[in-house]
């Protein structure tokens, strides 16, 4: 496609309520990351994946969250039993190669009640 | 731990007045420094990015600097259309495969 496409744009969940955010990277792009976004701060890493393999999944909050993309194309951002403090743009990016010059999707924003 | 802090949060100008941003970090072993534009209610775009101290890059009315400590973006001449928060963020050697570590960034408002 032209650019990352991220699905849902808007998200309400209420607390306890499992989520799943979907991420459409740009054809061919190897590398796609994922990045939580608090409302006046920068991005915050939370996951990196090369190709189906995810490599760096250190920034993961907590074991609520859980990322997969097991083609190597669409990744999916799962996070179980939401809590108020997973309130956040979700942002997916991603690059060619492993460099640093990232295509970032407009995000998920998830509201939790 | 690799940090990004930037300076000031906000800035407000107005159309013509020139100014500059400022990106300081620490980082063990630098493989590049990133600069980002974000619009409200989008994800950041990307502008430059600088691999060692001295590396200078310009693209319309922004100029990108860095040093072994910190990087600034230069504003020439802004518009209103220059308005967004504009985010900094270093690619390390270590640390995890390939990730940014962003900081808050700067909230420019170019006025009329």
């Amino acid at each position: 496609g032209a650019g990352v496409s991220q699905s849902p744009r808007y998200k309400v969940a209420k607390r306890g309520q499992d989520v799943a955010l979907r991420c459409d990277p740009i054809s061919g792009h190897v590398s796609l990351f994922w990045y939580q976004q608090a409302l006046g701060q920068g991005p915050e890493f939370l996951t990196y994946f090369q190709n189906e393999a995810q490599l760096d999944k250190s920034g993961l909050p907590s074991d609520r969250f859980f990322a997969e993309r097991p083609e190597g194309s669409v990744s999916t951002l799962k996070i179980q039993r939401t809590q108020q403090e997973d309130s956040a743009v979700y942002l997916c990016a991603s690059s060619a190669s492993g460099s640093g010059e990232l295509f970032f999707g407009e995000g998920s924003r998830l509201t939790v009640l | 731990e690799d940090q990004v802090t930037q300076s000031p949060e906000a800035l407000r100008l107005q159309e013509g007045e020139s100014s500059s941003l400022n990106c300081s970090y620490t980082v063990s072993g630098l493989r590049g420094l990133f600069w980002y534009r974000q619009d409200p209610g989008k994800g950041p775009e990307f502008l430059f990015t600088l691999y060692s101290a001295g590396e200078e890059k310009e693209k319309e009315r922004l100029k990108a600097t860095l040093t072994k400590k910190e990087s600034f973006l230069h504003i020439t001449a802004p518009k209103p259309e220059d308005s967004a928060t504009y985010l900094c963020a270093v690619q390390g050697y270590t640390g995890g495969y390939n990730k940014l570590i962003f900081g808050a960034g700067t909230r420019l408002a170019v006025h009329p």
